[in-house]
C-alpha cells in the first residue's frame, strides 16, 4: 500500500540541540498528523495539521502542513531526555474507506 | 483509569493455534481500529469498525477476524497462528471514523514459535 516518505529514518543527537525532520508523498494529502512512540507503549498524537500552510506549535515541538499539500515537516526546540522515541507522520489521502498513510518513523536518540 | 486498554500485553504461542487478543476504550469513541507493528517499527492498519461497519485492509489474511460485541469493545482473533504473524498489535479509537485522531492501547506482543 501507500506509504509516505519519512526522513531520516534515525537520528543520533546532543541534549539541547533542535532537530527537524520530515514526511514527504506523491499524492496531495487533507491531514497530516505527527504521533510519538515511546518503547513499549502505543502512538501518541503530538499534533494535528488540517490546511495548506498551517504552522502549528505544541510546547517545543512545532509541526507545518506543506503548502503543496504533499509534505509536513516536525521540529524539535532544545532537546531533552525524554524526547527519545520513535517519530511518526501519518496522513490522509482522502479515499473512500478513509485509512491514514503512515511514515516509516523516525528514531530519535541522544547521545549522553 | 486507561483510556485503550488491551489484553494479554504478551501472548507466547505455538504455530497452528487460534488465540485472541482483547480491547476495550472508555472514551465513547464511534470507532475502533487494529494495527500491526511488525519488527521494523511499520504501522499497517488491519482494520477499523465504526457503528457496524467493517472496513478491511484488503492484504489482512482472512485467519485474522474483529468482532465487535458493542461500541466500547473490538477483540481480535487470529486462526491457525503462523510464524509471521508475530508482531505487536494495536488497538486504537477515535471519536468518528475521519479523523486521524486516534487514541492507541499499549499494545499486545505476540510471538508465534
Amino acid at each position: 500500500g501507500q506509504q509516505l516518505n519519512q526522513s531520516p529514518q534515525s537520528m543520533f543527537i546532543q541534549e539541547g540541540e533542535d532537530v527537524s525532520m520530515n514526511c514527504t508523498s506523491s499524492s496531495i494529502f487533507n491531514t497530516w498528523l505527527w504521533y510519538k512512540q515511546d518503547p513499549g507503549e502505543g502512538p501518541v498524537l503530538l499534533i494535528a495539521l488540517y490546511k495548506a500552510g498551517e504552522l502549528t506549535s505544541n510546547g517545543r515541538l512545532t509541526a507545518q502542513f506543506g503548502i503543496t499539500r504533499k509534505d509536513s515537516f516536525l521540529n524539535i526546540s532544545a532537546s531533552i531526555p525524554s524526547d527519545v522515541g520513535i517519530y511518526f507522520c501519518a496522513g490522509d489521502s482522502g479515499d473512500s474507506n478513509y485509512q491514514l498513510i503512515w511514515g516509516a518513523g523516525t528514531k530519535l536518540i541522544i547521545k549522553p | 483509569d486507561t483510556a485503550v486498554s488491551q489484553t494479554p500485553k504478551y501472548l507466547v504461542t505455538q504455530m497452528g493455534n487460534d488465540k485472541s487478543i482483547k480491547c476495550e476504550q472508555n472514551l465513547g469513541h464511534d470507532t475502533m481500529y487494529w494495527y500491526k507493528q511488525d519488527s521494523k517499527k511499520f504501522l499497517k492498519i488491519m482494520f477499523s469498525y465504526n457503528n457496524k461497519e467493517l472496513i478491511i485492509n484488503e492484504t489482512v489474511p482472512n485467519r485474522f477476524s474483529p468482532k465487535s460485541p458493542d461500541k466500547a469493545h473490538l477483540n481480535l482473533h487470529i486462526n491457525s497462528l503462523e510464524l509471521g504473524d508475530s508482531a505487536v498489535y494495536f488497538c486504537a479509537s477515535s471519536h468518528i471514523l475521519r479523523t486521524g485522531e486516534l487514541f492507541f492501547g499499549e499494545g499486545s506482543r505476540l510471538t508465534v514459535l
